[in-house]
């Protein structure tokens, strides 16, 4: 079975500053996908960033970037130039590739991230 | 863009009513819509697939009578809490996966439903 660890219960940043939430994950699946979500207080799931395993790169998207390290497993979202609204919980997810015949999210248990003015 | 409703958005019940959340794929049809919860301050659990006329897969310990999901059309699915309890009180949460995708993961929530059982 596949599991999503996220270890920092929860984290703050100063505005503009970097921060970056941490997720690990345990699978034997070679194909698959990894997300980072944000579940802002209004509660609606908001797609961060996405990578495909089979990608080597980083995927990027403006202010977010991850760093996938395949072989430990470990995906984590680095976010620049902090803003307030990116204050939210952030949950790091995997899901199954083509073939599984499945393709639910499995989530982590969760940041919660507090930008600070 | 794709978008997914859910109503009532919140919903207060007594114990022991039946309270239905529907769930409604806007903009595009959704063979499967999967049905989670979220209790406060923690992560989203899958309950359930739901899939367009066929039996709803639950996971592990879902309580297949007391959370009934019926997925009638291509763009509606509902879950409807049986004889409900207060410790049901929990957020409700739908995602639909879209028929016709460009990719394998697209996959889009709705909004939530907050149920409340006094």
């Amino acid at each position: 079975a596949q599991t999503v660890t996220q270890s920092q219960p929860e984290m703050s940043v100063q505005e503009a500053e970097t921060v970056t939430l941490s997720c690990t994950y345990d699978t034997s699946e070679n194909n698959y996908y990894l997300f980072w979500y944000k579940q802002p207080p209004s509660r609606q799931m908001i797609l961060v960033i996405r990578q495909e395993a089979y990608k080597q790169q980083n995927a990027t998207e403006n202010r977010f970037s991850v760093n996938f390290q395949k072989a430990a497993k470990s995906f984590s979202l680095k976010i620049s130039d902090s803003q307030l609204g990116d204050t939210a919980m952030y949950f790091c997810a995997f899901m199954k590739g083509r073939g599984s015949g499945t393709y639910k999210y499995i989530f982590g248990t969760g940041t919660r991230l507090k930008v600070l003015a | 863009g794709a978008v997914v409703s859910q109503h009532p958005s919140w919903v207060i019940c007594k114990s022991g009513t039946s309270v239905k959340i529907e769930c409604r794929s806007l903009d595009f049809q959704a063979t499967t819509m999967f049905w989670y919860r979220q209790f406060p301050k923690q992560s989203l659990m899958l309950m359930a697939t739901s899939n367009e006329g066929s039996k709803a897969t639950y996971e592990q310990g879902v309580e297949k009578d007391k959370f009934l999901i019926n997925h009638a059309s291509l763009t509606l699915s509902t879950l409807t809490v049986t004889s409900a309890h207060p410790e049901d009180s929990s957020f409700y949460i739908c995602s639909a996966r879209p028929t016709l995708r460009g990719t394998v993961y697209e996959q889009y929530f709705g909004p939530g439903t907050r149920l409340t059982v006094t």
